[in-house]
């Protein structure tokens, strides 16, 4: 699998944005970006997806690189409910046999103060 | 939204014994679901792909006859430990598939403790 980077921590103060880096310069054709987030004592939370293009929901935006070998996930105004471990994870299409595993790398710890 | 039920949410049993973990797709049907585990401090690792009306698939390293996971409904997947030990102390992590191209969606997590 296509393996990701991302710096073991970062802080931020609250109602201020967030950019969460990733690198993945390994990542195939086919692979989409996933970033997932997981607070204390609980499973991982989806976040947001994309392939080539900046995305944009409730929780995130999702920066792409041109070349697709590093992304940014945005966080517009961090709350104390955004402190999580974040994980950027390269998942293969739906063609593909390994669809659905996913293999978490060791995240990035965001610590938000207040 | 999409949502997986995971029970039981800790669990505390002696050495030697067996512990049943469930893991239900609550608004959607899962034909394919995930087994995790996590340490502390560490990230999660994938156990097993559990798939509905067939064996299980287990990563390299993983016991299939200390991890017994069956998958009999599109809704349901079990994680069974069985002869539990103190290094089987973890947390234990489901998460299905629902559609093609729908993110995974996770259970809150199993905290095992063997004592």
């Amino acid at each position: 699998d296509a393996k990701t980077t991302q710096p073991n921590s970062m802080e931020s103060n609250e109602e201020e944005p967030v950019h969460l880096p990733c690198n993945h310069s390994t990542i195939s054709g086919t692979d989409y970006i996933h970033w997932y987030r997981q607070l204390p004592s609980q499973g991982p939370e989806y976040v947001i997806h994309g392939l080539t293009s900046n995305v944009n929901n409730r929780m995130a935006s999702l920066a792409i690189a041109e070349d697709r070998k590093s992304s940014t996930l945005i966080l517009h105004r961090a709350t104390l409910r955004d402190a999580a471990v974040y994980y950027c994870i390269l998942r293969a299409n739906a063609g593909g046999t390994s669809y659905g595993k996913l293999t978490f790398g060791q995240g990035t710890i965001l610590t938000v103060h207040p | 939204g999409a949502v997986v039920s995971q029970h039981p949410s800790w669990v505390i049993c002696k050495s030697g014994t067996s512990v049943k973990i469930e893991c239900r797709s609550l608004d959607f049907q899962a034909t394919t679901m995930f087994w995790y585990r996590q340490f502390p401090k560490q990230s999660l690792m994938l156990m097993a792909t559990s798939n509905e009306g067939s064996k299980a698939t287990y990563e390299q390293g993983v016991e299939k006859d200390k991890f017994l996971i069956n998958h009999a409904s599109l809704t349901l997947s079990t994680l069974t430990v069985t002869s539990a030990h103190p290094e089987d102390s973890s947390f234990y992590i489901c998460s299905a598939k629902g559609t093609s191209g729908s993110p995974l969606h996770f259970g809150n997590g199993t905290r095992l403790t063997v004592t």
